[in-house]
């Protein structure tokens, strides 16, 4: 099966740092998603991004899908973006989705 | 907005005895999925349905599992025997592109 690496595993910042995530998968794909985790564990939708770069307020994200990776970035971060970040990747025609092992990120007043 | 809701958000049932995790997805979405989560862990890809029937499971949906989609709207996840290690959060999603999740139900297994 598709194996879905993220980096880096912990994260701690400063608030109003900025951070960029990496998700990398080891086959080709049609579907990527990227998610923020809560710390009550909810899973918060950020993008669907087979490929291209979208950007929703604070955050950005990059699909490069020809080289088989993805990127999340933010800036300026705030506490309120502590949590866990997943990355998850799927075929059309072949509904099983891959989740990455995910960033914990924790930002520090 | 529509949302996908999961019911219970928490079940606390026997080793032994058969569970139900109830879901209603969103409604004009095609495909529906189950995940789990064990604490601390990532999220773990269970089965997809399309169009009544599974589409794909993983190798830990074994005979234990099954899903229904009894009425048109709900979607459910039944585990027949429970064990201990089937204590995790369960999540439901649907999609027609992107996938939207449930809130999750937490199953612990006595």
């Amino acid at each position: 099966g598709i194996q879905v690496e993220q980096s880096p595993p912990d994260l701690i910042l400063q608030e109003g740092a900025n951070s960029t995530l990496r998700c990398n998968f080891s086959d080709s794909v049609n579907n990527l998603q990227w998610f923020h985790q809560n710390p009550w564990g909810q899973l918060i939708n950020l993008f669907y991004i087979p490929s291209g770069t979208k950007q929703n307020g604070r955050l950005s994200a990059t699909t490069v899908a020809t080289e088989r990776y993805s990127l999340l970035y933010i800036s300026s971060s705030q506490t309120t973006d502590s949590g866990v970040y997943f990355c998850a990747v799927w075929r059309w025609g072949y509904q099983k989705v891959t989740f990455g092992t995910g960033t914990k990120l924790q930002v520090i007043p | 907005e529509p949302e996908v809701t999961q019911t219970p958000s928490h079940q606390v049932t026997q080793m032994g005895q058969e569970v139900i995790l109830r879901c209603v997805p969103i409604s004009n979405h095609l495909y529906f999925y189950w995940y789990r989560q064990i604490l601390g862990q990532k999220v773990e890809f269970l089965v997809s349905f399309y169009n009544n029937e599974i589409s794909e499971k993983s190798e830990i949906f074994d005979d234990q599992f099954s899903v229904e989609r009894p009425d048109g709207s709900n979607f459910t996840l039944k585990i027949r025997s429970t064990k201990l290690e089937d204590s995790a959060m369960y999540f439901c999603a649907s999609s027609r592109n992107e996938q939207f999740f449930g809130p999750g139900t937490r199953l612990t297994v006595l």
